[in-house]
């Protein structure tokens, strides 16, 4: 089944401790991206990538850092995570972006940071 | 970045009612897309509409990329149409998403 899978679903934390977030995906896309949902502010990107080793920042990259050493995976790293980064945070992929391709998301990780 | 708004931010629909959710865009655009984020959260994708008319059974899109909006269309609506829909876009010159806050749709019984 083409998917994407993100892991854990739910994460409890405290400041400061360094997390990773995983994501990956079996459909052999190339563009994949990290968004969080907040409430009243829709979903905001915070990195995306075109393709392995290439990386560029969204809206919202502060306090996060991701990777791309293969197609499939795209992990999102909080080094030093702080409360207002408590949020449901979405992967998705597509086959590219900008063209006639739609994205197809993960199941998102409610991350609590206290 | 591209300022994306929509509109109503919340409905409420009887079963079998219509009703159309509107995107406005601050920007030329090269991709726009719908989702659907079910009470849930899980986001599906619904249309990828950068201009021009699509249908999917009882939903239909249609975006006036000169014009900077976009419409999506729910005829008959059930109560498993409930829940947020996004409208999102990339601009011309680049590859980074923007999303709208969202409609949120009720429909009751």
């Amino acid at each position: 089944e083409a998917q994407v899978t993100q892991n854990p679903r739910y994460l409890i934390t405290v400041t400061g401790k360094k997390l990773t977030v995983t994501c990956s995906q079996n459909m052999n896309h190339e563009y994949m991206s990290w968004y969080r949902q907040d409430p009243g502010l829709g979903l905001r990107q915070i990195y995306y990538s075109m393709n392995v080793e290439v990386t560029d920042k969204g809206d919202v990259p502060e306090g996060y850092k991701v990777s791309r050493k293969e197609k499939r995976n795209f992990p999102l790293i909080l080094e030093s995570p702080s409360p207002n980064q408590t949020s449901l945070y979405f992967c998705a992929s597509s086959l590219s972006a900008g063209t006639a391709y739609g994205y197809t998301f993960g199941s998102g990780t409610r991350l609590t940071v206290v | 970045g591209i300022q994306v708004e929509q509109s109503p931010p919340d409905l409420i629909l009887q079963e079998g009612a219509n009703s159309t959710l509107r995107c406005n865009f601050s920007d030329s655009v090269n991709n726009l897309q719908w989702f659907h984020q079910n009470p849930w959260g899980q986001l599906i994708n619904l249309f990828y509409i950068p201009s021009g008319t699509k249908q999917n059974g009882r939903l239909s899109a249609t975006t006036v990329a000169t014009e900077r909006y976009s419409l999506l269309y729910i005829s008959s609506s059930q109560t498993t149409d409930s829940g947020v829909y996004f409208c999102a876009v990339a601009m011309n010159t680049g590859n980074q998403f923007y999303f709208g806050t969202g409609t949120s749709l009720t429909v009751i019984p």
